[in-house]
């Protein structure tokens, strides 16, 4: 059972680049998430998805999209990459039937953007 | 404006005493708090919650308490033993939100236990 898995790991872009990080959860859940973890800043939610089918901003959203595949995967994009993305990225979902904010959270992506 | 606050950044405790790790909230729409430990290179682990109908939670050697008044919670640990070293995050969610793990995150706290 793996739980959260996230690709890749780790990743150097270029400003401008563009990437997608994957998420894939085998748990059965239907909410997903997309955090980022900066130096003093704690977890800020970029966006989310509450079911399949749909999507919503979080606190942070400008600079990527994302896209509800179907129930298991949730992918973030970065369409021209910049610096002041630089940070680690974690997928997380949740599920009916758990504590209520009990969301499990993948290994994460360290993105650098040089 | 920071919601969830954590103002401590570190703490080192004795192995076998209590370590004692604070947060403060100011949005009074959260109705749902939560603590996460993080060790390095892994993501966020559940720890435990607290719901604002309840001022104590406890499961094993993890205590929450809420003070609701104070728009405080703090997490005991008790005792405390190497293997709790790591990064405790205080969160909170607001009953509105459409799915029920939107959290707002604090800062965290990096706690040690010496030996």
């Amino acid at each position: 059972n793996a739980g959260v898995t996230q690709t890749p790991k780790f990743q150097v872009l270029k400003t401008g680049q563009s990437m997608t990080l994957q998420c894939a959860q085998d748990m059965n859940h239907n909410s997903m998430y997309w955090y980022r973890q900066d130096p003093g800043m704690g977890l800020r939610l970029i966006y989310y998805s509450a079911s399949e089918g749909t999507t919503d901003k979080g606190e942070v959203p400008n600079g990527y999209n994302v896209s509800r595949l179907n129930k298991r995967e949730f992918s973030l994009r970065l369409e021209s990459a910049a610096p002041s993305q630089t940070s680690v990225y974690f997928c997380a979902s949740s599920g009916q039937g758990r504590l209520r904010g009990e969301a499990f959270f993948g290994q994460g992506t360290r993105l650098t953007v040089v | 404006d920071q919601q969830v606050k954590q103002n401590s950044p570190s703490l080192s405790v004795q192995e076998g005493r209590i370590s004692i790790l604070n947060c403060d909230y100011t949005n009074s729409m959260f109705d749902y708090f939560l603590w996460y430990k993080k060790y390095p290179a892994e993501g966020p682990t559940f720890l435990i919650s607290i719901s604002s109908i309840k001022d104590k939670n406890e499961d094993g050697r993890f205590t929450v308490f809420l003070n609701k008044s104070a728009k405080h919670l703090s997490l005991h640990i008790v005792p405390s033993q190497p293997g709790d070293s790591a990064v405790y995050f205080c969160a909170a969610s607001a009953i509105y939100t459409g799915a029920n793990s939107k959290l707002t995150f604090g800062k965290g706290i990096t706690l040690s236990v010496r030996p």
